[in-house]
């Protein structure tokens, strides 16, 4: 199975700071990689697939980095609606996996 | 309204069976894979199995191989997943979820909204 590990498992930070997320698979995964947020108590939300598409109605300050192994999720300027848990999950074959997520709270 | 609506979840011993069903609407739910996954706090969001959209080719996690059916009713609109030899570590909240690029870029873009099984004595 193709692992995915995800940096940091938690974060702290405030209003209007640029934040980065990591998330590495054991194996080339080309660009299938997808990113989901999750607020407490409902279901994950796509928010880029393919590595760097943004699903429609995703704000433009979630941009995406890398392909094959290392991945990166950028928040260019917090906002108060983008404190939740992330999630990698590669879609390169099944079993597809998942990062362990990273929770963005507020400082 | 294009929406999923999981039903079925619920408690059952250890050994036991139940099946989880996705109503689908607001979409052709026939020309979608689909797909099973589980969320735990201490395992974090699992995939469990998937399905094309003509019914074939279903694929499972190791962890549910031989136990779990995933299947589909295209005339029903409706996900279904037989879970049989339910084990403690089976407890999870259980959401179907959309495949809107079946055999392209996969990813998950419409979920429901999680239906709670808890294996138990």
């Amino acid at each position: 199975d193709i692992q995915t590990t995800q940096s940091p498992s938690s974060l702290s930070a405030s209003i209007g700071d640029r934040v980065t997320i990591t998330c590495r698979a054991s194996q080339n995964i080309r660009s299938y990689l997808n990113w989901y947020q999750q607020k407490p108590g409902k279901a994950p939300k796509v928010l880029i697939y393919a590595a760097y598409s943004l699903q429609s109605g995703v704000p433009s300050r979630f941009s995406v980095s890398g392909s094959g192994t290392d991945f990166t999720l950028t928040i260019s300027s917090l906002q108060p609606e983008d404190f939740a848990t992330y999630y990698c999950q590669q879609s390169y074959k099944t079993p597809y996996t998942f990062g362990q997520g990273t929770k963005l709270e507020m400082k | 309204e294009v929406q999923l609506v999981e039903s079925g979840g619920g408690l059952v011993q250890p050994g036991g069976s139940l099946r989880l069903s996705c109503a689908a609407s607001g979409f052709t739910f026939s020309s979608f894979w689909m797909h099973w996954v589980r969320q735990t706090p201490e395992k974090g969001l699992v995939w469990v199995s998937r399905i094309y959209n003509d019914g074939t080719r279903p694929s499972y996690a190791d962890s549910v191989k031989g136990r779990f059916t995933i299947s589909r009713d295209n005339a029903k609109n409706t996900l279904y997943l037989q879970m049989n030899s339910l084990r403690v570590e089976d407890t999870a909240v259980y959401y179907c979820a959309r495949d809107p690029d079946s055999g392209g870029w996969s990813r998950f873009d419409l979920w429901g909204q999680g239906s709670l099984v808890a294996v138990s004595s």
